[in-house]
C-alpha cells in the first residue's frame, strides 16, 4: 500500500517560474490537504481539497497560489511568479472520506529552492 | 490570533532516560490534539493524539497529558531511543465551519530531541 505520493521530491526555480507541485493521495483517500513549512518553523496550513472542490482555502495567499484536485489524477499545488520567499517544503496529506485523523497520512515533502 | 507554541525548543537526553516535551496553545475551542514526529528530509509521523474530553492517553512508549486549565499539552517518551531522534510538533485541531472537523491543523514551532547513545 504505498503511501502519500508527492513530486519532485525537489525542485529549483528562478524568480518569476511557475512550480508545480503534485501530490498522489493514497488508495481510497479523496481529501486532501497542502501544508507549508518554513525552515526550523512548524507547517502551516493552505488549503483542503476533496474530488474536484476546494473546501477550505484559507490559507492560501491571495495571489500567485492556487490548488485543484481533479477527478482524475493527483492534486496540483500551482505557485506562479515564484519569489524568494516561496522557498519552503510543502507537504500534502490524504484522509479518506467520513474518517478520523488518525487515518491521515503525510507524504515526504517537496522542497522548493527559489534562485 | 490562534497559536501553538513550545517552551523549549531543543532537548538532549541519554538512552533510556524519560524525555518530556512541552507544548502550550492558546484557542480553548479546539478539541483535538496531535504530536508528530518530523525525521529529517521526511514528512510528519503521527505519534499520538487526544481529544479534548481527556486529560491523558497513552500509547507504546508515550503518553499525552492534556490540561485544559492552563492549555498545556505534554508529550512523554519512555526509555528514549536513539531512533526518538526527531524534530516533535504538537498540533490542534478547531472545529471548522457548521460545526464539522477535518484536518486543518495549526502546529507549533517544534521542539529538535537528541538522543545520546
Amino acid at each position: 500500500n504505498a503511501g502519500v505520493m508527492q513530486n519532485p521530491r525537489h525542485l529549483v526555480r528562478r524568480r518569476g517560474q511557475e512550480a508545480r507541485l503534485r501530490c498522489s493521495p493514497m488508495k481510497g483517500h479523496s481529501h486532501v490537504y497542502w501544508y507549508r513549512q518554513l525552515p526550523e518553523e512548524g507547517l502551516k496550513f493552505m488549503v483542503y481539497l476533496q474530488k474536484e472542490n476546494i473546501i477550505d482555502e484559507s490559507g492560501m495567499p491571495k495571489e500567485r497560489f492556487s490548488a485543484e484536485f481533479p477527478k482524475e489524477g493527483p492534486s496540483i499545488l500551482r505557485i506562479q511568479q515564484v519569489v524568494r520567499g516561496d522557498s519552503a517544503a510543502y507537504f500534502c496529506a490524504s484522509s479518506p472520506p467520513r474518517a478520523p485523523w488518525t487515518e491521515a497520512f503525510f507524504g515526504q515533502g517537496t522542497r522548493l529552492t527559489v534562485v | 490570533g490562534e497559536s501553538v507554541g513550545l517552551h523549549l525548543p531543543t532537548l538532549s537526553v541519554q538512552e533510556g532516560d524519560n524525555s518530556i516535551i512541552n507544548c502550550a496553545y492558546s484557542n480553548s475551542a479546539s478539541d483535538y490534539f496531535i504530536w508528530y514526529k518530523q525525521e529529517s528530509g521526511k514528512g510528519p509521523q503521527f505519534i499520538i493524539d487526544i481529544r479534548s474530553n481527556m486529560d491523558k492517553r497513552q500509547g507504546q512508549r508515550v503518553t499525552v497529558l492534556l490540561n485544559k486549565t492552563v492549555k498545556h499539552l505534554s508529550l512523554q517518551i519512555a526509555a528514549t531511543q536513539p531512533g526518538d531522534s526527531a524534530v516533535y510538533f504538537c498540533a490542534e485541531r478547531s472545529q471548522g465551519a457548521g460545526g464539522t472537523s477535518y484536518g486543518k491543523l495549526t502546529f507549533g514551532q517544534g521542539t529538535i530531541l537528541t538522543v545520546h547513545p
